[in-house]
């Protein structure tokens, strides 16, 4: 099946610590996409892609940092730096951007849970 | 990006239409309406999108007024599995999508 994997589903961590989000898409996409969404809120865009090894700020990149070396993966780092890290998730996906059609695809998500 | 104004939240009885609003006022000529929707705790689906011209899908239908000032988006026969936020945005060819807080549509049977 194609998609859009993320994991985990739920993921605790402890004050201080870094932590890795996972991000795999089966589509053949070029660009990929990470969002926070915190509760009763829209999604806020915090890093994307448009190509293998380049990749851009969002508007909440601050205590993030991505990766871009495949181009089926996109993980994401919640660093030690980021004040309010918990929240929930997501990951997308979409075709070559620039393109009219190229709507994104989303995972499952990842909450994430700072103790 | 033009900025949305959605209702914050919407009824619907189980199996009539439902019709959710969007005023896009300040839409410029070359930005196209999407809609996805987030069923709750999931990742948000696409749905459905258009310039000028009404669009239908399996999913849903959306209608533009003529002066693409605002947009409804259309389903037909709300089921329960209907319930979830419903996010209007307007984009560039390309551009960012930003999400909004939507309109949260509860199908009561």
């Amino acid at each position: 099946d194609g998609g859009i994997t993320q994991s985990p589903k739920y993921l605790f961590r402890k004050e201080g610590q870094n932590v890795t989000l996972s991000c795999e898409q089966n589509l053949n996409h070029d660009a990929m996409y990470w969002y926070r969404q915190d509760p009763g809120q829209g999604l806020r865009l915090i890093y994307y892609s448009q190509i293998v090894n380049d990749f851009q700020k969002g508007d909440i990149a601050e205590g993030y940092s991505v990766s871009r070396e495949k181009k089926e993966s996109f993980p994401l780092t919640v660093t030690s730096a980021q004040k309010n890290p918990t929240a929930f998730y997501l990951c997308a996906s979409s075709g070559l951007a620039g393109g009219e059609h190229n709507e994104q695809f989303f995972g499952p998500g990842t909450r994430l849970t700072v103790l | 990006d033009a900025k949305t104004t959605q209702p914050t939240s919407m009824d619907c009885a189980e199996g009539r239409a439902a019709n959710l609003p969007c005023n896009h006022s300040t839409i410029s000529g070359n930005e196209y309406v999407y809609w996805y929707r987030q069923i709750h705790s999931q990742g948000p689906q696409y749905i459905i999108h258009g310039l000028k011209n009404n669009e239908t899908n399996e999913m849903a239908s959306l209608i533009i007024t003529e002066d693409r000032k605002s947009s409804t988006l259309i389903l037909p026969h709300a089921t329960l599995r209907d319930t979830a936020v419903y996010y209007c945005i307007v984009r560039y060819q390309g551009g960012k999508l930003i999400f909004g807080q939507g309109t949260e549509l509860s199908v009561k049977p």
